[in-house]
C-alpha cells in the first residue's frame, strides 16, 4: 500500500516568485492537511482538507492556500514567497474514522533565495 | 503558536541503554501519537493512544496516555543505532465538523554512541 506520495521532493525559488506543492494521499483517506517545519517554529499546522473542502486552517497569512481535488489529491500554494518561508513542507493523510491516525509524506525541501 | 513540552531536548546515551522521554500540556488532548523523524525525511508514526491510562508498546518501544489526559512518555528498551533520529510527540486537536490537527511538541534528538 503506497503512503502519502509528495511531489516535488525539493525545490529553489527566488523572493517574490509562487510555489505549488503536491501530495496524494493513502487510498482510500480523505483527510488531507499540511504542517510546515522549520528549526525554530518546529511542526506548525497550516489547513487541513476534507471533500474538497478547507475545514480547518492555521496561523499562516493568506499567501499560503491550498486545495483539494475529487480523488482526494491536495496542493498547496504559496504567493510572494519570502526568505523565511523556507521549510520543510509535509502533507498528512488520515481516514475519517474514529480512533484513526495521521501518516505523514516524506515532504517537499523548499528553499527561497 | 500552540505546542507540547517536550522533553529532554536531547538525549546522548550508549548503545544498549534504555530510553525516556515525555510530552506534557495544559490542554487535554484525546490522542496523543508519536512519531520518529530522520534526517531529511517526513515523520514517521511509531504509536497511537487513543484512551487515557493506555499502555501501548511497539516492539521495544513503550508509550503511556496520562491519566490526566495531558502528558504521554514513551520508552525505547535496549537502544541500537537505528535509533538514532528525532522524536515527536503530537496531540490531536478535534474541532467543529470532524476537523483535526495535530500539535506537536519540539522534539528530543536521540544520538546513540556505539
Amino acid at each position: 500500500k503506497a503512503g502519502v506520495t509528495q511531489t516535488p521532493r525539493y525545490l529553489i525559488k527566488t523572493r517574490g516568485q509562487q510555489v505549488t506543492l503536491s501530495c496524494s494521499p493513502i487510498s482510500g483517506h480523505r483527510s488531507v492537511s499540511w504542517y510546515q517545519q522549520t528549526p525554530g517554529q518546529g511542526l506548525q499546522f497550516l489547513f487541513e482538507y476534507f471533500s474538497e473542502t478547507q475545514r480547518n486552517k492555521g496561523n499562516f497569512p493568506g499567501r499560503f492556500s491550498g486545495r483539494q481535488f475529487s480523488n482526494s489529491r491536495s496542493e498547496m500554494n504559496v504567493s510572494t514567497l519570502e526568505l523565511g518561508d523556507s521549510a520543510l513542507y509535509l502533507c498528512a493523510s488520515r481516514r475519517e474514522s474514529s480512533g484513526n491516525t495521521i501518516y505523514f509524506g516524506e515532504g517537499s525541501w523548499l528553499t527561497v533565495v | 503558536g500552540q505546542q507540547l513540552n517536550q522533553s529532554p531536548q536531547s538525549m546522548f546515551i550508549q548503545e544498549g541503554e534504555d530510553v525516556s522521554m515525555n510530552c506534557t500540556s495544559s490542554s487535554i488532548f484525546n490522542t496523543w501519537l508519536w512519531y520518529k523523524q530522520d534526517p531529511g525525511e517526513g515523520p514517521v508514526l511509531l504509536i497511537a493512544l487513543y484512551k487515557a491510562g493506555e499502555l501501548t508498546s511497539n516492539g521495544r518501544l513503550t508509550a503511556q496516555f496520562g491519566i490526566t489526559r495531558k502528558d504521554s512518555f514513551l520508552n525505547i528498551s535496549a537502544s541500537i543505532p537505528s535509533d538514532v533520529g528525532i522524536y515527536f510527540c503530537a496531540g490531536l486537536l478535534r474541532g467543529i465538523q470532524g476537523a483535526q490537527k495535530l500539535v506537536f511538541g519540539q522534539g528530543t534528538r536521540l544520538t546513540i554512541n556505539p
